[in-house]
């Protein structure tokens, strides 16, 4: 199926350790997002990139570091675990097409991230 | 900066009663308005949207229109059902060259009772 996907789909670890949640999407897009969602539901935007340059990025703090080894994937590592990082993450993927007036975002079906 | 509110949650309705989810925003120049859906468990998925003043977004029965007068985006549906059940979340794109991005409201839970 074309799709973005995401794993892990649970991640439970202990403070301070360092873990990577991976994403990837097979609809040829050339741009891809990382969103968190936190316990009240609210969104918000982490990194974005666009043929594998970083061209968002938040104010997030710098122990999250996304990379991206091809169009295809964006990967998300995080150092230093801390509580506070427990959330839903979600990946998303869209193509840039200067010429319409919006690009449509396609998500991943999200990984919640539990820190103990 | 941009901004979206929607109105505060959760919301309970009986089945096939009549929905209104209230959406506004704030942004510069002109930006795209979507409403998104996340049932349990799952990621989100656009269920409409409105490139433009005055466009209407439907889709599965649910209708969104783009007023620019009041920057506002509300969700209706005539007659909910119980798989409706869902977070809706109202959103703009603030397309820039280098790609897009979605700004969020704060999400509406909905409860449909049989």
């Amino acid at each position: 199926d074309t799709a973005v996907s995401q794993t892990p789909k649970y991640l439970v670890t202990q403070m301070g350790n360092d873990k990577s949640i991976k994403c990837e999407q097979n609809l040829g897009h050339d741009t891809m997002y990382w969103y968190k969602q936190d316990s009240k539901k609210f969104l918000k935007i982490m990194f974005s990139y666009n043929n594998k340059e970083l061209i968002i990025n938040e104010t997030v703090p710098n122990r999250f570091s996304p990379k991206s080894p091809d169009k295809a994937h964006l990967n998300l590592h995080i150092n230093s675990l801390e509580l506070g990082d427990s959330a839903v993450y979600f990946c998303a993927s869209s193509q840039l097409s200067l010429a319409e007036t919006y690009n449509e975002q396609f998500f991943g079906p999200g990984t919640r991230l539990t820190v103990l | 900066g941009n901004s979206v509110t929607q109105m505060e949650g959760p919301v309970t309705l009986s089945e096939e009663a009549f929905l209104t989810i209230n959406c506004t925003y704030t942004a510069t120049g002109y930006p795209s308005l979507f409403w998104y859906v996340q049932y349990p468990g799952e990621g989100l998925q656009l269920l409409l949207k409105a490139t433009k003043a005055d466009d209407k977004g439907s889709n599965k029965g649910f209708e969104a229109t783009y007023r620019k007068e009041t920057t506002s985006f509300h969700l209706e549906k005539g007659s909910v059902q119980v798989s409706d059940s869902a977070v809706y979340f109202c959103a703009l794109s603030d397309r820039m060259a280098s790609g897009s991005r979605l700004t969020f409201g704060e999400g509406t839970q909905l409860t449909v009772n049989p």
